[in-house]
């Protein structure tokens, strides 16, 4: 099993759509968790932190279920501009980062 | 703010010949850096950790006599790609740990390299 797992998509949407990512980790141990985007041909950058008690940053929102070892990231109002890989990442040990493979997300006007 | 760079941003050699990549953290100095690679549709896979003023620490499966890292300074780190073949073409990131003091986990990304070897 892999340990952080996504649904690779792609996730074609129109301008204005809500989406939802799933990711699921193995790792119970894990501390802190994280959604990083990618876009093509470019480094990954942090887009949020997720925590437990869940948390928003203007149109994204991020959720932790530490018991079912899940997390999600939902965004609403989707613009041109969100299209990329979307990243879930867990911490692992000696401060290292565990990336799943990402989805993609298309938004399409 | 907190700023990564690699070079080369890409880079086309021989099979066979050797090539070096350059990380650096340009305005914060990190005792940690990883190295990462990224073959197309894959995730990031973490290689190795970069640690200053020691040996660095590898994953498993990773051919540490193939990837020589070098952490000669708090602010840069190289990866070296030994004798590469087309099989090492792929995408080459690295990280810098900015540690907050707080117990957070702040990587910054450098650009990453493009390598191909032909």
């Amino acid at each position: 099993r892999k340990e952080v797992e996504q649904d690779p998509g792609p996730f074609n949407v129109p301008e204005g759509a809500t989406v939802a990512f799933n990711c699921t980790y193995s790792n119970s141990a894990s501390q802190s968790f994280f959604w990083y985007r990618q876009d093509c041909r470019k480094e990954p950058k942090l887009l949020m932190s997720v925590y437990s008690s869940g948390n928003e940053d203007g149109r994204f929102t991020a959720q932790l279920n530490r018991a079912s070892q899940y997390i999600s990231l939902l965004i609403r109002d989707s613009k041109l501009s969100d299209s990329a890989t979307y990243l879930c990442v867990r911490s692992g040990g000696y401060n290292k980062l565990i990336f799943g493979a990402g989805t993609r997300l298309a938004v399409h006007p | 703010g907190a700023v990564v760079s690699q070079h080369p941003s890409w880079v086309i050699c021989k099979s066979g010949t050797s090539v070096k990549i350059e990380c650096r953290s340009l305005d914060f100095q990190a005792t940690t850096m990883f190295w990462y690679r990224q073959f197309p549709k894959q995730s990031l896979m973490l290689m190795a950790t970069s640690n200053e003023g020691s040996k660095a620490t590898y994953e498993q499966g990773v051919e540490k006599d193939k990837f020589l890292i070098n952490h000669a300074s708090l602010t840069l780190s190289t990866l070296t790609v030994t004798s590469a073949h087309p099989e090492d073409s792929s995408f080459y990131i690295c990280s810098a740990f900015k540690g907050t003091g707080t117990g957070g986990n702040e990587q910054y990304f450098g650009p990453g390299t493009r390598l191909t070897v032909t």
